[in-house]
This record gives C-alpha cells, sequence and structure tokens, in this order.
C-alpha cells in the first residue's frame, strides 16, 4: 500500500524558514517523480514544486521561486521542503504527492499524504 | 499560466440522482504528444485530495464506475450517474498539460 507521511509544519514568524519531509513506503521511491501541493485553509489546491526520481531536475511555481527547495533522499525513502523567507501567503495544508510524470505517463498526482500544516504569524 | 474554471461551485444533489460538473480551460489542453491532460480528484472532508479520474476519461483503480468523464480541448465534465453520500466533498479539475493547476473546486452536498 502507497503511503505518504509527511512532518515538520508548524508556527513561523513572517520572513522564517522551515523544513518539511515526507516519509515514503509502499512503493519504490526512487522510479518516481514526486511532488509537494499545498492548500491555504479553506482554500483551492496550488502546485507548488517537482523534482525528478534522481533528483536532478527541479521544477517550482513562480510564487515560491528562489525561496523553497525540494530535495530527496531515495536511501531513506524521503522527500523535503526548505521553506525560506516565508510569508503570510505561504501559510496552508503542505501535501507530498507522487507524481506520474514521463512518457507514456498521465502527469497526475497519484497518491497524497495527509499534509502537513504551516502557519505563518508573528 | 492555464486557468481552470468550473461550474458550478456549488452543486446540492439528490441521493440516487445525477450529477454533473464542468471544468472550462483558457486554452486548449491538447500537448504537443497528443495527449489531453485533464484530470479530476476529490476531496472529502477533512481528507486529502484523491485521483478519480485522469487523461480525460480513464478512471483510477479503485474508482467506482458511477463516475466518468468526458470532454475535449478546452471543455470536460465530471458525471456521477447516481450520487450516493460517500461522494460529499469538493471536487477539483487539474491540467498537467502546461505544468498543473487547479479548478476553483466545487462543493457537492446532499440536498
Amino acid at each position: 500500500e502507497v503511503q505518504l507521511v509527511e512532518s515538520g509544519g508548524g508556527l513561523v514568524q513572517p520572513g522564517g524558514s522551515l523544513r518539511l519531509s515526507c516519509a515514503a513506503s509502499g512503493f519504490i521511491l526512487s522510479a518516481y517523480w514526486m511532488s509537494w501541493v499545498r492548500q491555504a485553509p479553506g482554500k483551492g489546491l496550488e502546485w507548488v514544486a517537482n523534482i525528478k526520481q534522481d533528483g536532478s531536475e527541479k521544477y517550482y511555481v513562480d510564487s515560491v521561486k528562489g525561496r523553497f527547495t525540494v530535495s530527496r533522499d531515495n536511501a531513506k525513502n524521503s522527500l523535503y521542503l526548505e521553506m525560506n523567507s516565508l510569508r503570510a501567503e505561504d501559510a496552508a495544508l503542505y501535501y507530498c504527492a507522487r507524481l506520474q510524470f514521463g512518457s507514456s505517463s498521465s502527469r497526475v498526482f497519484d497518491y497524497w499524504g495527509q499534509g502537513t500544516l504551516v502557519t505563518v504569524s508573528s | 499560466d492555464i486557468v481552470m474554471t468550473q461550474t458550478p461551485l456549488s452543486l446540492p444533489v439528490t441521493l440516487g440522482q445525477p450529477a454533473s460538473i464542468s471544468c472550462r480551460s483558457s486554452q486548449s489542453l491538447v500537448h504537443s504528444d497528443g495527449n489531453t491532460y485533464l484530470s479530476w480528484l476529490q476531496q472529502r472532508p477533512g481528507q486529502p485530495p484523491r485521483l478519480l479520474i485522469y487523461k480525460v476519461s480513464n478512471r483510477f483503480s479503485g474508482v467506482p464506475d458511477r463516475f466518468s468523464g468526458s470532454g475535449a480541448g478546452t471543455d470536460f465534465t465530471l458525471r456521477i450517474s447516481r450520487v450516493e453520500a460517500e461522494d460529499v466533498g469538493v471536487y477539483y479539475c487539474m491540467q498537467g498539460t502546461l505544468w498543473w493547476t487547479f479548478g476553483q473546486g466545487t462543493k457537492v452536498e446532499i440536498k
């Protein structure tokens, strides 16, 4: 069974930093692109970042470029999101998701974790 | 960016009756590879999103056959043939043709 478990969320002041983690199990992490998707309280979904199987390619939504960094450690079955210079508008539930991406793929997030909540406030 | 617009934003339905949600994209979702990367997700209250439909009309593993997707180009539809109580939640369309963007969501509730 595919499982994704996020952690690391919490309360941070504007301008502060936070590192999110996602523990993957039930599949071979190194075989998949992975993503972060966020959802502000009571709002819709926003794709944040993708990372290729070996970490050689990374893509970000414009609003987080230069502030957020996605990384992975396949040996530890883990995905990470380093968030710096946090703003009020970054406050959201951050989901780790498996991405079907590549030739003959469906380009969808097929499995999602439960999310970890990031609150940005002074 | 491709903007996804869903209608309606709220959909009261009667148990056992059909329901339909529309999604329109600001530009064609036909990729240069010939595929159309339009999917639908369901988010039940307090739960993460769950993939229902991918590439317009393909049901994901374990999704009941009362859910179906259709459409082409810029106009797409999710249909539920007979709504059940467990279908309550918010439904999102999502495009993966040019990066990834979501519709605003349609809240399905029982009358």
